[in-house]
């Protein structure tokens, strides 16, 4: 079974200007998260996904993130406009909606740097 | 609030030995899960174990072994005879029953790097 992927692996950018990542879950996974992975800390959600419906968006930076699941499969995250404090991995998890089945799986991570 | 503190930032040891890695965690609700990831220089989190909050049974996975304490809010989490390949980042995670039997989001400690020496 294929795990979850991400793309682009890294990626560097300027401030102000903005950044798309991309994740494919695992197949037949309901529920897709986006964390926020600053060094030296825990991952920190940014928003969940349950289909394509948004369960959790509460720590989103609205002002400049956004994201969206089209047909409840794949996700895409941006940051418009990107600030040097953006610099984290960005990391993707899926999980299945199956009773009992709570473990998150996550992707690679996106690591982005802000100059 | 929920909360997740691992205490111990930097553990190093010398191969074979034992090690205990410390998990505390604050939580109002009733049903929660705790979890384990290992995060290798790689970056990629693996997910190791889930307790569910009902069952304190002590686990054991080849050299993995973990204690579940609701009393103390502990969930510890021992390598025994420790190898190199063991050297990276522990996580502890925390989350509540989400609607539906989903996990709600994964609430993490800060974590602690583990470094075994050759």
């Amino acid at each position: 079974e294929a795990g979850v992927a991400q793309s682009p692996r890294y990626k560097i950018i300027e401030k102000r200007q903005s950044v798309a990542f991309w994740c494919n879950p695992i197949s037949g996974h309901a529920t897709l998260y986006w964390y926020q992975q600053i060094l030296g800390q825990g991952p920190k959600l940014l928003i969940q996904f349950q289909n394509n419906g948004v369960v959790d968006d509460s720590q989103l930076p609205k002002d400049r993130f956004s994201a969206e699941r089209l047909k409840g499969v794949d996700s895409t995250l941006k940051i418009q406009p990107a600030k040097l404090e953006d610099s984290a991995v960005y990391l993707c998890a899926s999980s299945s909606d199956r009773v009992g089945s709570y473990e998150q799986y996550f992707g690679p991570g996106t690591r982005l740097t802000v100059t | 609030a929920q909360k997740v503190t691992q205490a111990q930032t930097e553990i190093s040891v010398v191969e074979k030995e034992d090690v205990t890695l410390d998990c505390v965690y604050e939580t109002r609700d009733t049903t929660y899960y705790l979890f384990w990831y290992k995060q290798p220089p790689s970056g990629e989190l693996v997910f190791l174990i889930r307790r569910n909050s009902f069952d304190e049974q002590n686990e054991i996975s080849g050299r993995y072994s973990w204690n579940f304490q609701k009393s103390t809010s502990s969930f510890n989490f021992t390598i025994t005879a420790s190898q190199v390949v063991d050297s990276a980042v522990y996580f502890c995670a925390l989350s509540e029953a989400g609607y539906g039997g989903a996990t709600n989001k994964l609430i993490f400690g800060t974590g602690t790097l583990l470094a075994v020496q050759p």
